[in-house]
């Protein structure tokens, strides 16, 4: 699986949109992005996933470039309850990957009122 | 939300005793996967299982043993406990969104356990 790159932490204020940067310069064309969340103490939430085009659904918008190396995550009128830490996740999506993930540290991204 | 549930939620153990994890499905999804969350590494996947009677190792296997004897249920053990194996354990379970093979995973609340 490619590896990725996100910052640490982000800040965003309630109400704002909030933009999360990925790097994944190594996937490979036949990769998915994945995001997921996870919320303090509760299991990761599934947010979207993308490959090449650019994906919206009722949570949230992902931007792939047109490259594939880098991809963002906008959640456009973010939330108190939407302070959590953020995965982007690079991986195989092929019948014998079975679905499995690598979790990297992620971005804890914190929502201010 | 997806029907995953596991049991126990929190068990104090000691070391050398062993110990078992039960995630229990009600979506009949085929792939389920244990992780493990400890400070500092983020979730790292343990097992996972492809089918009935269908399981692999993932990134952090040692120590710990699956077993699915029946699609709804995926059992993670630990014959004898040790204290570097304290941590939160997820469940999570899976199935195929597309004809490529796209996945979205649901995970389960966790099982906070301690090995003293």
């Amino acid at each position: 699986d490619a590896k990725t790159t996100q910052p640490t932490s982000m800040d965003c204020a309630e109400g704002r949109a909030a933009n999360l940067p990925c790097n994944h310069s190594t996937i490979s064309g036949n990769e998915y992005v994945y995001w997921y969340r996870q919320i303090h103490s509760q299991g990761p939430q599934y947010i979207i996933h993308g490959l090449k085009n650019n994906e919206t659904n009722e949570m949230a918008s992902l931007i792939i470039t047109e490259d594939r190396k880098s991809s963002t995550l906008i959640l456009p009128h973010a939330t108190l309850r939407d302070t959590a830490v953020y995965y982007c996740i690079v991986t195989w999506a092929g019948g014998t990957s079975y679905g499995k993930l690598t979790f990297g540290q992620g971005t804890i991204l914190t929502v201010h009122p | 939300d997806a029907g995953i549930t596991q049991s126990p939620r929190h068990k104090v153990t000691e070391t050398g005793t062993p110990v078992t994890l039960r995630c229990h499905q009600t979506e009949n999804h085929r792939y389920m996967y244990w992780y493990r969350q400890d400070p500092g590494h983020g979730l790292r996947l343990i097992h996972y299982s492809y089918g009935v009677k269908d399981t692999d190792k993932g990134e952090v296997s040692d120590g710990y043993s699956v077993s699915r004897s029946k699609t709804e249920d995926f059992l993670l053990t630990l014959e004898s406990a040790t204290s570097s194996q304290t941590s939160v354990y997820f469940c999570a379970i899976s199935e195929s969104l597309l004809a490529g093979g796209v996945y979205e995973q649901f995970f389960g609340p966790g099982t906070r356990l301690t090995v003293l």
